[in-house]
């Protein structure tokens, strides 16, 4: 059975730092890896979605890695901004589409 | 990406009562998925609605207590039956394949009394 699980359960920061987020799964055969954000009281919002033949993807200052064989995602987040303030999730898909999450990163990011 | 709206936002029931939530995409869609996450929780997987067919559930979930529909490509229905405290959670339905990124609604807020 899949598990998936993230580390830190929160982080606060002070505005402009670099972090990495960290991601780990049990069972390596997935499909891929999909990072996602969660404002409070909110819907998710896709932030990257990294196939199993591919190693990292970037968008703006997210750069999300991936290491199948280990079990491990991180998602590393250049020059940080309050805006960037919310709950980072992960997810696996194994098959048929189906997503196991992660419990999440709760970030904030102090001015 | 699919733009996909969530009926009622927010909702407060009875116990005992029952509460439809209704999903549209603005575009067909192969797969549909409803999702539960409890306060405080991470997202639990309800059952992957496809048209055409009965919903599949996971594990812990019953057809009974969660009724889905899926008339057509672009609409879907999860009922949470039967209503206790338990049901209070934020319910989301996504669209997306195997290949291509999942994409949420905004979810709907139920609590209740």
């Amino acid at each position: 059975k899949q598990e998936v699980t993230q580390i830190p359960a929160a982080l606060s920061v002070p505005e402009g730092e670099n972090l990495v987020l960290n991601c780990s799964f049990t069972d390596s055969a997935i499909y891929n890896l999909q990072w996602f954000r969660q404002d409070p009281g909110k819907g998710l919002t896709s932030l990257l979605l990294i196939q199993s033949s591919q190693r990292e993807q970037t968008s703006g200052r997210l750069n999300a890695s991936l290491d199948k064989s280990s079990g491990r995602s991180t998602l590393y987040i250049a020059a940080s901004q309050p805006g960037d303030s919310a709950t980072y999730l992960c997810a696996v898909n194994n098959q048929g589409g189906k997503l196991i999450f992660g419990q999440g990163t709760e970030l904030s990011v102090k001015p | 990406s699919a733009v996909i709206s969530q009926k009622p936002s927010r909702d407060i029931c009875q116990r005992g009562t029952s509460l439809t939530i209704q999903c549209q995409v603005d575009s067909q869609v192969t797969m549909m998925f409803w999702y539960r996450q409890q306060p405080g929780q991470s997202l639990t997987l309800i059952a992957t609605a496809n048209q055409g067919s009965e919903a599949t559930y996971e594990s812990g979930f019953v057809i009974d207590k969660f009724p889905i529909s899926r008339p057509n490509l672009t609409f879907s229905t999860l009922t949470v039956s039967n209503l206790s405290p338990e049901d209070s959670s934020i319910y989301l339905c996504s669209v997306g394949g195997d290949g291509q990124p999942q994409h949420f609604g905004d979810g709907t807020r139920l609590s209740i009394l």
